[in-house]
């Protein structure tokens, strides 16, 4: 059985930095095409992909965030980390963790960690 | 970065209805064009995949078509289980971008 899960935590302030772990197991990031990326969701608004990370860690970002992002792995741990820095309350949303397959489609979600920026 | 334009916005529908959902991309992505449904706090479904390939899970009533910069998204006889909202994204190119969403009520 495949499962992503999210962890970090729930409340931060403006300007500070966000830490979330991707905790992944029932597959290998090692698998070509294969990547685990991050996609928000501000409340009732669309979803907006973030990052991407593949085995041989090559990295993408979302262009409009890329300065404030950044993925990391760790393959032995089966994580995925992704740090974003000077949170301001327009990122307050529900950040999700998910596998992409070959071809660009995401297969697998956690279930999600809402995050609220706040003083 | 390619923009996706989904239509309607939202929609009502009975059960057993046939309904489609548009998706145009502001270029061409192939076939390179998938579909999510997404339930009141839980996370995306993948329901399609490259357009028209259907997700392993996923009843059969649920069909993509089309390539280029238009695909639809139907659903042969609509469940009660079907309200959902909807979403494409393109997998064609960085970033990855997602419609705005079409929320399905099932009457």
């Amino acid at each position: 059985q495949i499962t992503l899960k999210e962890s970090g935590p729930t409340l931060v302030k403006p300007t500070q930095t966000l830490t979330l772990t991707c905790t992944f197991s029932g597959f290998s990031l090692t698998s070509s095409g294969v990547g685990v990326g991050w996609i928000r969701q501000p409340p009732g608004k669309a979803l907006e992909w973030l990052a991407l990370i593949y085995g041989d860690d090559d990295r993408r970002y979302s262009p409009s965030l890329k300065s404030r992002l950044t993925i990391t792995k760790d393959t032995s741990k089966n994580q995925v980390v992704l740090i974003m820095t000077n949170m301001d309350p327009m990122d307050t949303a529900t950040y999700y963790c998910t596998r992409r397959r070959a071809q660009g489609a995401f297969d697998i979600w956690g279930q999600g960690t809402m995050v609220t920026v706040s003083s | 970065d390619i923009q996706m334009t989904q239509s309607p916005s939202s929609l009502s529908a009975s059960v057993g209805d046939r309904v489609a959902i548009t998706c145009r991309a502001s270029q061409s992505i192939s076939t390179y064009l998938n579909w999510y449904q997404q339930k009141p706090g839980k996370a995306p479904n993948l329901l399609i995949y490259v357009a028209s390939s259907l997700q392993s899970g996923v009843p059969s009533r649920f069909s993509g078509s089309g390539s280029g910069r238009e695909f639809t998204l139907t659903i042969s006889s609509l469940q009660p289980e079907d309200s959902a909202t909807y979403y494409c994204q393109q997998s064609y190119s960085i970033p990855y971008t997602f419609g705005q969403g079409t929320k399905l009520e099932v009457k």
